[in-house]
């Protein structure tokens, strides 16, 4: 039932490890999203796909790889993980990327050592 | 750099009481604004919207106002309850940039106290 989940809940890692985290989405929205919330509560977009094309990149280093096999999944892959990634990161979607509402999931909480 | 911020970082106030949230944006292009409610160890959730072609807009105890003027949004939450505590955000949507992009303000923490 859950419409937008992320797996997993909780990663715990050591530096310069590569890791992926997972979302998907089973409202039939065709746009998703990826943001990252610091120790702040400070919400940073990171990237947006529209029907698995990507449509934004805000500067975020290219260790941070975005992909979407379809227009339910977006996967976060990290390279080389470093120290300032420890932060929460979730995934949403909306139907549309046109001011429509943008759903997001309970977030993955990451903490790099 | 961010558009959207908040006069107050936290707010505390008494079951029952209203309780009246506000931000403050930059960009007067924005056309499209949301409020989103963040509880302790989970995502953001949805609570009300509001279009820049109107000022105010009404849910289950919770008003949106829009004042394009001095470019301000406020959350009014009518007889606050515990279950309201959580982080506040507000966020925007400007129409000459993209439209899957919302800028996010820094959050308000609301405190009920019993």
């Amino acid at each position: 039932d859950t419409a937008v989940s992320q797996t997993p809940k909780y990663l715990v890692t050591q530096m310069g490890n590569d890791k992926s985290i997972k979302c998907e989405q089973n409202l039939g929205h065709d746009t998703m999203y990826w943001y990252k919330q610091d120790s702040k509560k400070f919400l940073k977009i990171m990237f947006s796909y529209n029907n698995k094309e990507l449509i934004i990149n805000e500067t975020v280093p290219n260790r941070f790889s975005p992909k979407s096999p379809d227009k339910a999944h977006l996967n976060l892959h990290i390279n080389s993980l470093e120290l300032g990634d420890s932060a929460v990161y979730f995934c949403a979607s909306s139907r549309s990327g046109w001011g429509e509402t943008q759903y997001f999931g309970p977030g993955t909480r990451l903490l790099v050592l | 750099g961010e558009s959207v911020g908040l006069h107050l970082p936290t707010l505390s106030v008494q079951e029952g009481d209203n309780s009246i949230i506000n931000c403050a944006y930059s960009n007067s292009a924005s056309d499209y604004f949301i409020w989103y409610k963040q509880e302790s160890g989970k995502g953001p959730q949805f609570i009300i919207d509001i279009r820049s072609n109107m000022d105010k807009r009404q849910g289950q105890r919770v008003t949106v106002l829009l004042n394009k003027t001095v470019k301000h949004l406020s959350l009014q939450i009518a007889a606050t309850q515990p279950g309201d505590s959580a982080v506040y955000f507000c966020a925007e949507k400007w129409s000459g940039g993209s439209n899957y992009k919302l800028t996010f303000g820094k959050g308000t923490l609301l405190t009920v106290n019993p």
